[in-house]
């Protein structure tokens, strides 16, 4: 069974900018959540999408957007780029939502580095 | 929103008893878990707690809940150094939440 697939691995981008981040989730899994994870502020959730809807959202600026396709592949987009954006960039996929009792798989994650 | 406060940084001998803490704030979490995250990795789950119960054994794993004090434990018995890892707290109503990670360093 293939794990959660995260591309690309590595970005360099300039800022202003704008990225997009894909995840590709375990076959079967609906919910896909990514979080942003920075040696100062630990992981932070971004959104959550189930079903192509996005059901939560975190507390980041609009300039984050996210979006889950009908094979539940989901895609994150992070328009006009500042350098407080580079992160690790992790997507979590799961059958019905982390929350739930049901376990989170993560990615290997997205490395964004914005210069 | 979940606060969850870690302790940032533990250091125990290899073959010792390694104990990571982990408090929170949002009484209505329903499962805590325990994620391990390796150099270049993402997160692996380690473990995880039902709300209604007071401890868990898992092999070498042992969590400990306090709901009334709302802190979670991690019990490590019998550190190897392949247990050097960043550990993440995560408790989850609608959605986890995490801690900011405590980095075990296992000392051969």
């Amino acid at each position: 069974k293939a794990g959660v697939t995260q591309t690309p691995r590595y970005l360099i981008k300039t800022r202003g900018q704008q990225v997009t981040l894909s995840c590709s989730p375990i076959s079967g899994h609906r919910s896909v959540s990514w979080y942003q994870q920075t040696p100062g502020q630990g992981l932070q959730f971004l959104f959550e999408y189930f079903s192509e809807t996005q059901r939560n959202k975190g507390n980041f600026p609009g300039r984050f957007s996210g979006r889950q396709f009908s094979n539940s592949r989901s895609e994150m987009n992070v328009s006009t780029l500042e350098l407080g954006d580079s992160a690790l960039y992790l997507c979590a996929s799961s059958l019905t939502g982390g929350g739930r009792g049901t376990e989170a798989f993560f990615g290997q994650g997205t490395r964004l580095t914005v210069v | 929103g979940e606060d969850v406060e870690q302790s940032l940084f533990l250091s125990v001998r290899e073959g010792d008893s390694s104990v990571i803490n982990c408090t929170y704030t949002d009484s209505s979490s329903t499962y805590l878990y325990w994620y391990k995250q390796e150099p270049g990795a993402g997160l692996q789950l380690l473990t995880y707690i039902f709300s209604n119960m007071d401890m868990k054994q898992d092999q070498r794993l042992t969590v400990l809940l306090n709901k009334k004090d709302k802190h979670l434990s991690l019990r490590i018995a019998d550190t190897q150094t392949g247990d050097s890892a960043i550990y993440f707290c995560a408790p989850a109503g609608n959605m986890l939440t995490f801690g900011g990670g405590t980095r075990l360093m296992v000392k051969p």
